[in-house]
């Protein structure tokens, strides 16, 4: 299994539609996780940060099932500014700020 | 205004011709690190440093080079680049107690020919 995994998409989500994407990890001693957002060619951008079982900001949601080891990120009431890639990151155990970064989930938000 | 500046944006180069990209964050963050993004392999940590003069290799440091000198600076060095090393780098930067929530500088997109 990959250290972190997710599906590249695209997503093809009309305006106003609910999208959820996953990201598995292979380290079950992970204990934080990370959503950036990547709009073409630009750097990356936090998005949220998931420390325990869960994180809220607005219309995104990030949610973490330790057991299953994924988590996911929740967006509602899509609007074409969230058009983007979303990148999961988890980092690596034993010190340093090793990150591992997913390939990333795409996401265009359509009219 | 806080921010990760990184110079050149661009740079076309020749194989075995050095350069250094520089970084330059205005935040007094400890946490520094490179990155190189190409297509499919996401994005891959070349170096980063913990504070200054105290840096360690991330996944794919072959062929590079850092320094950490003062606690702004954190400049990539390439001392004989090769066309593998076409890519785009992020610099970025974090501060002790959220080292995890980078802040990201724009990039540089390197070509090497």
């Amino acid at each position: 299994r990959k250290e972190v995994e997710q599906d590249p998409g695209p997503f093809n989500v009309p305006e106003g539609a609910t999208v959820a994407f996953n990201c598995t990890y292979s380290n079950s001693a992970s204990q934080s996780f990370f959503w950036y957002r990547q709009d073409c060619r630009k750097e990356p951008k936090l998005l949220m940060s998931v420390y325990s079982s869960g994180n809220e900001d607005g219309r995104f949601t990030a949610q973490l099932n330790r057991a299953s080891q994924y988590i996911s990120l929740l967006i509602r009431d899509s609007k074409l500014s969230d058009s983007a890639t979303y990148l999961c990151v988890v980092p690596r155990t034993g010190g340093g700020n090793k990150l591992t970064f997913g390939t990333g989930t795409q996401l265009k938000v359509e009219l | 205004e806080a921010q990760v500046t990184q110079n050149p944006r661009y740079l076309i180069t020749v194989t075995g011709k050095k350069l250094t990209v520089t970084c330059s964050q205005n935040m007094n963050h400890e946490y520094m690190s490179w990155y190189r993004q190409d297509p499919g392999l996401g994005l891959r940590q070349i170096y980063y440093s913990m504070n200054v003069e105290v840096t360690d290799k991330g996944d794919v440091p072959e062929g590079y080079k850092v320094s950490r000198k003062e606690k702004r600076n954190f400049p990539l060095i390439l001392e004989s680049p090769s066309p593998n090393q076409t890519s785009l780098y992020f610099c970025a930067s974090s501060s002790l107690g959220h080292r995890y929530e980078q802040y990201f500088g724009p990039g540089t997109r390197l070509t090497v020919t």
